[in-house]
């Protein structure tokens, strides 16, 4: 069965400082993956996705990410935070028919000025 | 085009009513999915309706939670005879049909907040 995981539930970082957050995946395919951000009391926001071909995908407000089948990793950065960015962030991965996901946990960011 | 509209956004039910939560998908949007968020928790796939039709429903609890997708008007999650452990972030998603192996992602509505009381 798949499965996604965030191993970190939160993390705090500096404005202006770079950012990395994990994410590893259980899949027998390839995998088409996600990240998704969500602000409090809202709902999820698509940030970057990956189906094939280049891995290092580029999103919305300046996030990034890595495939890399070897670690089974899809890890998400950006270079320089934005308090903007404090939020909770989940990754994904298409897990069946259609576009059923599978989600992570979630990983809690919060910026500090 | 509008999003994904999820309504009510806020919805308290006391022990024993029903709830009813009501998504419509963007245009052209044919797949349908509901999800559920418990506190600190993640989003749980809960099941995947096309039109007049459930795909995969593997993440239904067996009793008190249906699903619909008529051919006219929007998804229906229905929830008889509420309990507290049913208040979470409810949300939906929709989808163009799915085609070859380059699908698009799915779309996210705001998510009805159910509290039962």
């Amino acid at each position: 069965a798949q499965s996604v995981t965030q191993p970190d539930i939160h993390i705090t970082v500096s404005e202006g400082a770079s950012l990395e957050l994990r994410c590893n995946y259980s899949y027998g395919a390839t995998p088409y993956l996600f990240w998704y951000v969500q602000s409090p009391g809202q709902g999820l926001q698509l940030l970057l996705k990956y189906f094939s071909g280049d891995t290092l995908v580029q999103g919305i407000k300046g996030f990034e990410a890595e495939f890399k089948r070897s670690q089974s990793s899809f890890n998400l950065r950006k270079p320089s935070v934005h308090w903007s960015d404090a939020a909770e962030y989940f990754c994904a991965v298409k897990a069946g028919g259609g576009n059923k996901l599978t989600f992570g946990t979630g990983t809690q960011l919060k910026v500090e000025l | 085009n509008a999003g994904v509209m999820q309504n009510p956004r806020h919805l308290v039910r006391r022990r024993g009513q029903e709830a009813r939560l009501r998504c419509s998908p963007m245009k052209g949007h044919s797949h349908v999915y509901w999800y559920r968020q418990l506190p600190e928790e993640g989003l749980k796939f809960m099941v995947y309706l096309q039109k007049e039709n459930i795909i995969d429903e593997s993440g239904m609890p067996k009793e008190r939670f249906s699903a619909e997708f008529p051919k006219e008007g929007p998804s229906i999650l229905r929830i008889q005879q509420v309990v507290r452990g049913d208040s979470a972030a409810y949300f939906c998603a929709s989808s163009p049909p799915a085609g070859g192996e380059y699908n698009t992602e799915a779309f996210f509505g705001q998510g009805t907040r159910l509290t039962v009381v």
